[in-house]
C-alpha cells in the first residue's frame, strides 16, 4: 500500500506529552518525517528519519518507528505547538513521496 | 541559508495552464533536488514531483503523470512547475521545497524536505 493514515484530530493538555502517529505498510521498510503547519504559514520539517531534529527545532520533538507505525512525540506540549502536522514517507516503489492527510493537535 | 521564493498568485481558465516559478537564493543550487508540494483548501499535503537541477530529470507522481511539468534553469537558480488542464480541483496553493540530499541522479527521501517556499496559490474558476 502506498498511503500513510493519521488521526484526523488529537487534543493534549497543556505540558503533556503526546503521541500523534502515522500508520502504512511502508513504514516497515521506510522511515517517515514530519512537518509542522500552522495557519495561513507552509509547512516546518521538525523531525525526519531514525533520529533526525533540523536545527532550531526545540528538543521537545521527538520520533520513532515500530512495525507500520510512525510516531511523533511531544513532551511537554506548549500552546505554540498547537498546529497541523503531516507524516511523509514513500510510496511502495520507493521513488515517490507520499503524505498523511494530517493530524490536527489541540493543546488544551 | 537557502530561501526559496515563488512567484504570485494565479487566477485560471479551466483548460489552461499555469507556470509557478521558485527561485532559491543563499547557497548553490547545485547539490539538492526541487519538490513541489500542493495543498487543496482546508485539505492535506500531495506531492507533485521533483527535479535535480544539475541534471535536468525530474520525476512525478503517477497521479500528475502527463499533466505536470517540472524544470530548472541553473542559470538563474529557479525551478519551474507547470500544470496543464487545468480543472477547478486543481486550486491549491503549490509549494516548492527542498529536498537536501542527493546520492547521483537518486533523491535520498530518507531526508525531509527542509526549506520550503511560502506557496503560490492559483484558483481555477470560470
Amino acid at each position: 500500500s502506498s498511503e500513510l493514515t493519521q488521526d484526523p484530530i488529537v487534543s493534549v493538555a497543556l505540558g503533556q506529552t503526546v503521541k500523534i502517529t502515522c500508520q502504512g505498510d511502508g513504514l516497515r521498510n521506510y522511515y517517515a518525517s514530519w512537518y509542522q503547519q500552522k495557519p495561513g504559514q507552509a509547512p516546518v520539517l521538525v523531525f525526519y528519519g531514525e533520529d533526525n531534529r533540523p536545527s532550531g527545532i526545540p528538543d521537545r520533538f521527538s520520533g520513532s518507528r515500530s512495525g507500520t507505525t510512525a510516531s511523533l512525540t511531544i513532551a511537554g506540549t506548549q500552546a505554540e505547538d498547537e498546529a497541523d502536522y503531516f507524516c511523509g514517507s514513500r510510496d511502495s516503489s520507493g521513488n515517490h513521496r507520499i503524505f498523511g492527510g494530517g493530524t490536527k493537535l489541540t493543546v488544551l | 541559508q537557502v530561501q526559496l521564493v515563488q512567484s504570485g498568485a494565479e487566477a485560471k481558465k479551466p483548460g489552461s495552464s499555469v507556470k509557478v516559478s521558485c527561485k532559491a537564493s543563499g547557497g548553490t543550487f547545485n547539490s539538492y533536488a526541487i519538490s513541489w508540494v500542493r495543498q487543496a483548501p482546508g485539505q492535506g499535503l500531495e506531492w507533485m514531483g521533483a527535479i535535480i537541477p544539475i541534471f535536468g530529470a525530474a520525476n512525478y507522481a503517477q497521479r500528475f503523470q502527463g499533466r505536470v511539468t517540472i524544470t530548472a534553469d541553473e542559470s538563474t537558480t529557479t525551478a519551474y512547475m507547470e500544470l496543464s488542464s487545468l480543472r477547478s480541483e486543481d486550486t491549491a496553493v503549490y509549494y516548492c521545497a527542498r529536498d537536501p540530499h542527493i546520492v547521483g541522479v537518486i533523491i535520498d527521501f530518507y531526508y525531509g524536505l527542509d526549506v520550503w517556499g511560502q506557496g503560490t496559490t492559483v484558483t481555477v474558476s470560470s
